[in-house]
């Protein structure tokens, strides 16, 4: 069963609109959750990671939105670009174990 | 610069094959993980490695086996490929900031 639900599975946005995907847990031991991001022909890259003590982080253009008591987490890249165009996986890990990664999102900007 | 490197980038076996997919990592970390990418499945763990000579199942180990001989190397085994095994295959070890995974260039492997 899957551990970490990510959605959508594309996604096309306009340059310079906000782009959005979500995923949602069920494991509440989970207490690090990383979004990376993958270029064709490459392996996923960490972008960003939040844990379960704060709600929001921000790194440049990209942020993450927790929702604790939801059990969900969302990653938010403002002011898209067509160099974003990349696959994102969301993932969840108990600090030290596996990490359980989502199906993962097909983003497109368009210029 | 870190590096986790993987024998080949592109791979094309026959069924029945016993292929051999190789990473190294110049991290001198203890673990080490095989992945497969698969469109709409995202990353599912094979098999992984916390020292030399220890390995673990991950969620889907069926057809597959490792070896960890050396700390720096960690090879996943297909004793005889077959063609729902044609996939991406994504080697890692713990990033070394601590934080995440840092993951090699991957294999794609089609067997036929």
């Amino acid at each position: 069963q899957q551990q970490v639900k990510q959605s959508p599975q594309s996604l096309i946005v306009q340059k310079g609109g906000i782009s959005i995907i979500n995923c949602a847990y069920e494991n509440t031991a989970f207490d690090y959750f990383p979004w990376y991001q993958q270029f064709p022909g490459k392996g996923p890259a960490l972008l960003i990671a939040i844990r379960p003590d704060v709600s929001e982080k921000k790194e440049g253009r990209f942020t993450i939105s927790f929702n604790k008591s939801a059990k969900q987490f969302s990653l938010h890249i403002m002011d898209s670009q067509p160099g974003d165009s990349a696959t994102y996986f969301c993932a969840a890990s108990r600090t030290g174990n596996q990490f359980y990664f989502g199906t993962g999102t097909s983003l497109t900007v368009i210029p | 610069d870190v590096k986790v490197t993987q024998s080949s980038r592109y791979l094309v076996k026959r069924t029945g094959e016993k292929v051999f997919l190789e990473c190294v990592q110049d991290m001198d970390h203890e673990n080490m993980f095989w992945y497969r990418q698969d469109p709409g499945l995202g990353l599912r763990l094979i098999y992984f490695s916390y020292d030399v000579k220890m390995k673990e199942k991950g969620d889907i180990p069926e057809g597959y086996s490792v070896s960890r001989e050396k700390k720096e190397r960690f090879s996943l085994i297909l004793e005889s490929a077959s063609t729902n095994q044609t996939s991406m295959y994504l080697c890692a070890t713990p990033s070394p900031s601590g934080f995440g995974q840092f993951f090699g260039p991957g294999t794609r492997l089609t067997v036929l």
